[in-house]
């Protein structure tokens, strides 16, 4: 069973601060983990994803994520906000190791980032 | 071509209607989704295929019917659907099953 947890339904940060959105995962194997980000009446853009190799990881719009194992945490950051970074944001696992090859990813319940100016 | 694309935009249908939502990419994936997402939650997976064969059927009430006419298309056949199931319909694709999803904008489904 795979599942993950975001635990803030809200986030609000200033302008120009750094930004951190938490989420854990829980998985039997090891994890392929995912954020996106939804714009209002949007679909999901992928952000980033994790698979192996250096635990920070890099993606769009000069968002990083950084895995922990011991803490199976996968927190969003970006080191300087800005007004359009305001959005929804979904955490997202897949087990990589259940098999089949069929299954889909798990989202969190999403986090509402809110950027001040 | 890097995108999933997805027609209609917007569809308003009564409870009696056939209607069917589209989904069109060109990234050459092998895997393709239907998702559904109410408002302010995430997208709950509703179908799956691999490789144009249905590898998923997450419980979903047979009102909804996918079919996956070939390779790049997916499609979502609806037919007396109910008010709760007015929803934003996401389709996604991805290389296969084990690599991240790419989304369509989705379809705003309003059912009256």
């Amino acid at each position: 069973a795979q599942s993950v947890a975001q635990p803030e339904d809200q986030v609000n940060v200033a302008e120009g601060n750094p930004l951190t959105v938490k989420c854990t995962y829980s998985v039997s194997g090891n994890p392929y983990l995912f954020w996106y980000v939804q714009y209002p009446n949007r679909g999901l853009q992928f952000l980033l994803k994790y698979i192996t190799g250096d635990n920070l990881v890099k993606g769009s719009y000069g968002f990083e994520a950084e895995f922990n194992k011991s803490q199976t945490s996968f927190h969003l950051k970006k080191p300087s906000a800005l007004v359009s970074d305001s959005a929804l944001y979904f955490c997202a696992v897949r087990d990589l190791e259940s098999g089949g090859g069929a299954d889909g990813i798990t989202f969190g319940k999403g986090t509402h980032l809110i950027i001040q100016p | 071509d890097t995108e999933v694309t997805q027609t209609p935009k917007h569809l308003v249908m009564g409870m009696t209607n056939k209607k069917s939502l589209k989904c069109e990419q060109h990234m050459g994936h092998r895997a393709m989704y239907w998702y559904k997402q109410k408002a302010k939650k995430p997208p709950e997976l509703m179908f799956v295929y691999s490789y144009e064969k249905l590898s998923i059927n997450e419980s979903v009430p047979s009102r909804f019917s996918p079919e996956c006419p070939n390779s790049s298309l997916l499609n979502l056949h609806l037919h007396a659907l109910q008010p709760e199931d007015s929803a934003l319909y996401l389709c996604a694709s991805s290389p296969k099953t084990s690599k991240a999803q790419y989304f369509g904008p989705g379809t705003r489904l309003l059912v009256l």
